[in-house]
């Protein structure tokens, strides 16, 4: 079956410009993960859903940062005013919500570049 | 906080021998730890995963971890590297209710 597609695959931008990055979780999960993966670096956790709400949006660095998934699929990851501190690879993943250790299924990641 | 601690940022194998790469976990309570792989422009990929019970576990692609909760350790081993096995890889623990906390990856280069 599909897996998590996330798009767009790359995405550039101007400091100062609104971007947002749509993930498609596999079908049925219900919840879902934003990471944010720097050069180097492990991916860090941003927010993650269960259903529609934000279970945890501790990771969030700023109020530039928001995330929604208003049918508790598809969830988009919104950045305003981007920074070039910004630049990263957003990674997103599901997992089928049953249980607190149930494997989370990475999908390719976005990344976006500010300049 | 839970953290994970990965010493090596990158390990050189031949291709054939065995390869062990190393993972460190602070956590107060019994950890739920994970391996993952990384390849160019692919996604984490879960290698094998850690809960509860025996403490070597065996995951895809050949690779196994042993957990040692007297050195907090949690060890990737595979006892012969293929070429294919070049990638990033990456340790976990499980945080919060359910999010990750990853280290800052290992990056294995396979020489002929």
């Amino acid at each position: 079956g599909a897996g998590v597609s996330q798009t767009p695959s790359n995405k550039v931008t101007e400091k100062g410009k609104y971007v947002e990055l749509r993930c498609d979780p596999i079908s049925g999960h219900t919840a879902l993960y934003w990471y944010r993966q720097s050069l180097g670096q492990g991916p860090e956790f941003l927010i993650y859903f269960q259903g529609t709400g934000a279970a945890d949006d501790s990771g969030l660095p700023n109020d530039r940062f928001f995330a929604v998934r208003p049918e508790g699929s598809v969830s988009t990851l919104k950045i305003q005013r981007t920074e070039r501190g910004d630049s990263a690879v957003y990674l997103c993943a599901s997992s089928p919500g049953t249980s607190g250790i149930d494997e989370q299924f990475f999908g390719p990641g976005t990344r976006l570049t500010v300049l | 906080a839970q953290s994970v601690t990965q010493p090596d940022i990158h390990i050189t194998v031949s291709e054939g021998a065995s390869l062990e790469l190393r993972c460190n976990y602070s956590y107060g309570a019994t950890p739920y730890l994970f391996w993952y792989v990384q390849s160019p422009g692919q996604g984490l990929q879960l290698l094998l995963k850690y809960f509860s019970g025996d403490t070597l576990v065996q995951g895809i692609k050949g690779f196994e971890a042993e957990f040692k909760r007297s050195q907090s350790s949690f060890n990737l081993r595979k006892p012969s590297v293929h070429w294919s096995d070049a990638a990033e890889y990456f340790c976990a623990v499980v945080s919060g209710y359910s999010t990750l906390t990853f280290g800052k990856g290992t990056m294995l280069l396979v020489s002929p």
